[in-house]
């Protein structure tokens, strides 16, 4: 069983097109997370939400919206993809992201890699 | 998060113990140091973290110095399957939202 799986694992799409990435863990985590990286394979957190409700944020387009319908499932929309959107994209878990210790912890899925025409 | 300062790139022997060293010379005092890796084309894999005590798991050991700036990630006997960009993190047990902030880690390379 995959832990945390992400769909599609590539995406291939033209300049405009608007796409939603998903991602869903079965590990019973409260907390899941949103990572780009891009060519030059730096990596870093776009979104976090706990148990449904966003409590990271940081400086990302308003192209980018990420929903969590429950705490199983967090995914991504992008409206009006840029080139500069092409990346890989890492969803993860934890079992409770405001918390410290032990449960910071963080499991990654196998991304997913986009390409904008 | 604090800063973490680690080579760029090293090389080892397949079934040689391997040091990957990093430096984090403003570390707080509530800052685990955490350790992960990521294999070519998967995403991040934890490894190991600890706070002020060296730590062993099934994968690595993390060899902490006695003031905390610094520590050092022990793979006892490197493989092929080792080879990875390792990541050396700092997070603040007592911060808000858990996130990680990776910088460019250390390339392992691995040879026969």
């Amino acid at each position: 069983d995959t832990a945390v799986s992400q769909t599609p694992k590539y995406l291939v799409t033209q300049m405009g097109n608007d796409k939603s990435i998903k991602c869903e863990q079965n590990l019973g985590h409260d907390t899941m997370y949103w990572y780009k990286q891009d060519s030059k394979k730096f990596l870093k957190i776009m979104f976090s939400y706990n148990n449904k409700e966003l409590i990271i944020n940081e400086t990302v387009p308003n192209r980018f919206s990420p929903k969590s319908p429950d705490k199983a499932h967090l995914n991504l929309h992008i409206n009006s993809l840029e080139l500069g959107d092409s990346a890989v994209y890492f969803c993860a878990s934890s079992q409770n992201g405001l918390a410290g210790g032990n449960q910071e912890t963080q499991y990654f899925g196998p991304g997913t890699r986009l390409l904008v025409l | 998060d604090a800063k973490t300062t680690q080579p760029n790139s090293m090389e080892s022997n397949e079934e040689e113990p391997v040091h990957l060293p990093c430096n984090h010379s403003t570390i707080s005092g509530t800052d685990y140091i955490h350790w992960y890796r990521q294999l070519p084309s998967q995403g991040p894999e934890y490894v190991i973290h600890g706070l002020t005590s060296n730590v062993n798991n099934r994968m690595a050991s993390l060899a902490i110095a006695e003031d905390r700036k610094s520590s050092t990630l022990i793979l006892h006997r490197a493989t092929l399957r080792d080879a990875a960009v390792y990541y050396c993190i700092l997070r603040d047990r007592g911060g808000t939202a858990s996130k990680l902030t990776f910088g460019t880690g250390t390339r392992l390379q691995v040879t026969l």
